[in-house]
């Protein structure tokens, strides 16, 4: 069972902007320890978007934004693209687990 | 260009064994904590385990913890996941991902592999 939270689905239409929530707890978001996000699409490997809480690496469109707020983080698209339909997952450090952690994953429809 | 390339996929019976291997290429494999990360049919991705670089430390899932060992060849540029007592709720593609980050409560999966399915079924 996955220890960070997210919402199953957001959606928008082409051009629009999502955020999708990734609510956590004291034992790992809220512990400080950072968050990342990848994005899933059909039929390929898993891909890094943020690290470090806001960071993208290179190659990742600006599009992508992240921030990080107490126990709670969150990923946002801007300009929203038909290629960007897919599961996206955050991920953090639990120190009561003493792993990692993935978010419920939030799947996301280009209208 | 960083590679990784999963294989030995199944399928296996309960209880049984299985050992997948992950092939890398592109960046100095010794250098860098390797992991497993599977994701069930209609489920989401769950961490697995992780090796360091040298191979000295390993951590585990606790749903694997005492019937999964991860292991890796430097030599070779190979990963490796014994899997043991193998249950039906294993049943999952399996990605093998490199590490990134500096220190262990910061690493991060920065490039992964597509994955390789275990079906565990009788």
């Amino acid at each position: 069972q996955s220890v960070l939270t997210q919402p199953p689905s957001v959606s928008g239409a082409p051009g629009q902007r999502v955020t999708i929530s990734c609510t956590g707890s004291s034992s790992n978001i809220g512990a400080d320890y950072n968050v990342y996000w990848y994005q899933h699409l059909p039929g390929t490997a898993p891909k890094l978007l943020i690290y470090d809480n806001s960071n993208r690496p290179s190659g990742v469109p600006d599009r992508f934004s992240g921030s990080k707020s107490g126990t709670s983080a969150s990923l946002a698209i801007t300009g929203l693209q038909a290629e960007d339909e897919g599961d996206y997952y955050c991920q953090s450090y639990d120190s009561s687990l003493s792993g990692y952690v993935f978010g419920t994953g939030t799947k996301v429809t280009v209208l | 260009e960083v590679q990784v390339l999963e294989s030995g996929g199944d399928l296996v019976q309960p209880g049984g064994s299985l050992r997948l291997s992950c092939a890398a290429s592109g960046f100095t494999f010794s250098s860098y904590a390797m992991s497993w990360v599977r994701q069930a049919p209609g489920k989401g991705l769950e961490w697995v385990s992780t090796i360091h670089g040298g191979g000295g430390r390993t951590s585990y899932a606790d749903s694997v913890k005492g019937r999964f060992t991860i292991s890796r060849e430097n030599s070779k540029n190979t990963l490796y996941l014994q899997m043991n007592s193998l249950r039906v709720e294993d049943t999952a593609v399996y990605h093998c991902a490199k590490m990134a980050g500096s220190t262990v409560t910061s690493w991060f999966f920065n490039s992964w592999g597509q994955g390789t399915l275990v079906t565990v079924s009788s």
